[in-house]
């Protein structure tokens, strides 16, 4: 069965950093592009970043670029995404899933929910 | 930058009738590749989202056979053809054709 387990949401002031973790079961995580996606309070999906199968290409959205940066260590089969000079705009629920764009979706963790506030 | 619209954004249904939601995107979503990457998701109430239907019209494993896509190039629909109490949540479409671009999200509750 395959499980994506979200970690390291919190709250966090303006400006500040956090690190997201995505621990990944059930498949062959190298053989998948993986892919962060995020929803604000009361707000629809926003696809965030992604990285291909063996992390040697990254991909943003204009929102994060720049303050982002997404990861993965395939020894341990784990996904990550540092936040840096975080906003309130990205307040939100961060979710993990496998796949790139062309196979996306099919699995999602539950959920990890980043608070900036002052 | 896609751009994916839905409409209605807000559909309330009677259980046991069907329903159906579209999506347009802002250009033809058919890859080089022969494939169109258009997705579909239902989120339930407080869940994560699920992905329903792939590649404009494959459901996925344990998905309903209620649940059926349809479309091509810029016009796409999702459309259940007898809504369930289960089937309320918001549905989005998204395009993976492109990069990632989802649509607005459609609520569906029941009448």
């Amino acid at each position: 069965e395959v499980q994506l387990l979200e970690s390291g949401g919190g709250f966090v002031q303006p400006g500040g950093s956090l690190r997201l973790s995505c621990a990944a079961s059930g498949f062959t995580f190298s053989n998948y592009a993986m892919t962060w996606v995020r929803q604000a309070p009361g707000k629809g999906l926003e696809w965030v970043s992604a990285i291909s199968e063996s992390g040697g290409r990254t991909f943003y959205a204009d929102s994060v670029r720049g303050r982002f940066t997404i990861s993965r260590d395939i020894s341990k089969s784990t996904l990550f995404l540092q936040m840096n000079s975080l906003r309130a705009e990205d307040t939100a629920v961060y979710y993990c899933a496998k796949g790139g764009s062309y196979d996306f979706g099919d699995n999602w963790g539950q959920g990890t929910l980043v608070t900036v506030s002052s | 930058d896609i751009v994916m619209t839905q409409s209605p954004l807000s559909l309330p249904v009677t259980l046991g009738q069907p329903a159906s939601i579209s999506c347009r995107s802002s250009q033809s979503l058919v890859h080089s590749d022969g494939n169109t990457y258009l997705h579909w998701f239902q989120q339930r109430p407080g869940q994560s989202p699920r992905r329903l239907i792939y590649k404009v019209s494959n459901r996925d494993s344990g998905v309903p056979d209620r649940f059926s896509g349809s479309g091509s190039g810029t016009d796409f629909t999702l459309k259940i053809s007898r809504v369930e109490a289960e089937d309320v949540g918001v549905y989005y479409c998204m395009q993976g054709t492109h990069g990632w671009t989802f649509g607005q999200g459609t609520k569906v509750e029941i009448k």
